[in-house]
């Protein structure tokens, strides 16, 4: 069955470095997300993204955040400058335009010092 | 803006026993789905089960189940015969529709589920 990875499982940095997170999402998906949550918190939307471009954000992604396809399968979330308060579980989502269930990969564990 | 609300932070069951998880949501939109995920130990997301609120039949997964109260906004999920592999964190998630495509998740705080052998 197809699945969405995401690499990689577990990224230690420190505050003010840059990191790229990875995704694969599944093959013939059209629509792709990133969520992240907090240890202890719930899930949040942080950024859709749709035909090459964001679709929706949330108030969480700020200048600091961006998203890229820059190949036909991988989608990236880039954070530039990162804070404490980027450490969290960071989740990849996609979905097909016609259905509308969200596949989430593994997550990224991101921990920042 | 939409809202979930899950009352129950943990709880927890005897294994083959029945449990229910609560959840409410307030939307003024008509058009949506709501959603149940498992996140086990492991973190990943799992879906479990999903309602379109439109339709008035309760969805059902083998040994998951529904209770949609469109009126009353109240969407639980009924797990039966609890199995040990049920232990997870439990999210129930709300997506409104609209005509240009998908719309991001709305997610409750999530309840904690301790399946006990």
């Amino acid at each position: 069955e197809p699945e969405v990875t995401q690499t990689p499982s577990h990224q230690v940095t420190q505050m003010g470095q840059e990191v790229i997170l990875r995704c694969v999402p599944i093959s013939n998906h059209l629509y792709f997300y990133w969520y992240r949550q907090i240890l202890g918190q719930k899930v949040e939307f942080l950024v859709s993204f749709y035909n090459n471009e964001i679709s929706e954000k949330s108030e969480i992604f700020d200048d600091q955040f961006s998203v890229e396809r820059p190949d036909g399968s991988n989608f990236t979330l880039k954070i530039r400058s990162t804070k404490l308060e980027d450490s969290a579980m960071y989740f990849c989502a996609s979905s097909e335009w016609t259905v509308y269930e969200q596949y989430f990969g593994p997550g990224t564990r991101l921990t920042v010092t | 803006a939409q809202t979930v609300t899950q009352s129950q932070p943990e709880m927890s069951v005897q294994e083959a026993e029945t449990v229910t998880l609560s959840c409410t949501y307030d939307t003024s939109e008509n058009n949506y789905y709501l959603f149940w995920y498992k996140q086990p130990p492991s973190r990943q997301m799992i879906l479990v089960i999903r309602q379109e609120a439109y339709k008035q039949q309760n969805a059902t997964e083998n040994r998951f189940s529904v209770n949609f109260q469109k009126a009353a906004k109240s969407f639980s999920l009924k797990i039966s015969d609890s199995q040990l592999g049920d232990t997870a964190m439990y999210f129930c998630a709300f997506m409104k529709l609209r005509n240009s495509g998908n719309t991001p998740l709305v997610f409750g705080k999530g309840t904690r589920l301790s399946v006990i052998a």
